[in-house]
């Protein structure tokens, strides 16, 4: 594997069901996103984690919880979403510098598309 | 905070003419400012960035132009292939701390054979 992978790619869910979704980078790097993408908006920060530690959450309701286990892997865990939840979720990984600096390329992963019923 | 304004919307040109989308930003300290094409069915893609030290940045048939003073900046592409049609994504984000892109919200450009 290469790059940035996301599973599953599909997900339909109920709103009471929990699930979660899968990002892992093979890249080396130490930043790690998930973002949101609906329709009508564009794409939306939704958690940032730097070295592991969340360094960004941005005003994302509880329903999601995001955990980063190692540099190489992060996670969102659904609960009891809303059908507005639906939406393409990506995530994306760059490699920066601790304490900020100039930014380098974020690269993402193709998405899992998220249909709450 | 970060609020990044894109336009054209939607962009429709001939194969071989330019096509050139811009996008204005309102924080003075965004200093990144990175490109994306995005394809049916995949993540974005970076095509090309700029920081604010520079004016101009170019990669063969693309190029971005970025005007600090008036907190605005474009992507032109050349010599247009329908390889191109695709949606593309501005973006801005501050020095300082975590990279934190604000995207624009698109502009899905077509070309036409």
């Amino acid at each position: 594997e290469t790059g940035v992978t996301q599973t599953p790619r599909h997900l339909v869910m109920g709103m009471t069901n929990k699930k979660s979704l899968k990002c892992e980078q093979h890249l080396g790097h130490n930043a790690m996103y998930w973002y949101k993408q609906s329709a009508k908006k564009p794409l939306e920060l939704m958690f940032v984690y730097n070295f592991k530690e969340q360094t960004e959450n941005n005003s994302v309701p509880s329903r999601f919880s995001p955990e980063c286990p190692n540099s190489s892997h992060l996670f969102l865990h659904l609960h009891t979403l809303q059908p507005e939840d639906s939406a393409l979720y990506l995530c994306a990984s760059s490699q920066d510098l601790p304490g900020g600096g100039w930014h380098n390329e974020q690269f993402f992963g193709p998405g899992t598309r998220l249909t709450v019923l | 905070g970060e609020n990044v304004e894109q336009h054209p919307s939607t962009l429709s040109v001939q194969e071989g003419d330019s096509a050139v989308i811009k996008c204005t930003y309102s924080d003075s300290a965004s200093n990144y400012f990175p490109w994306y094409k995005q394809e049916l069915g995949k993540g974005p893609q970076l095509i090309i960035d700029i920081r604010s030290n520079v004016g101009e940045k170019k990669d063969q048939r693309i190029a971005v132009t970025l005007n600090k003073t008036a907190k605005h900046f474009s992507l032109h592409i050349t010599e247009t292939q329908p390889e191109d049609s695709a949606v593309y994504f501005c973006a801005a984000s501050r020095r300082e701390g975590a990279q934190k892109l604000v995207f624009g919200q698109g502009t899905r450009l077509t070309i036409n054979p």
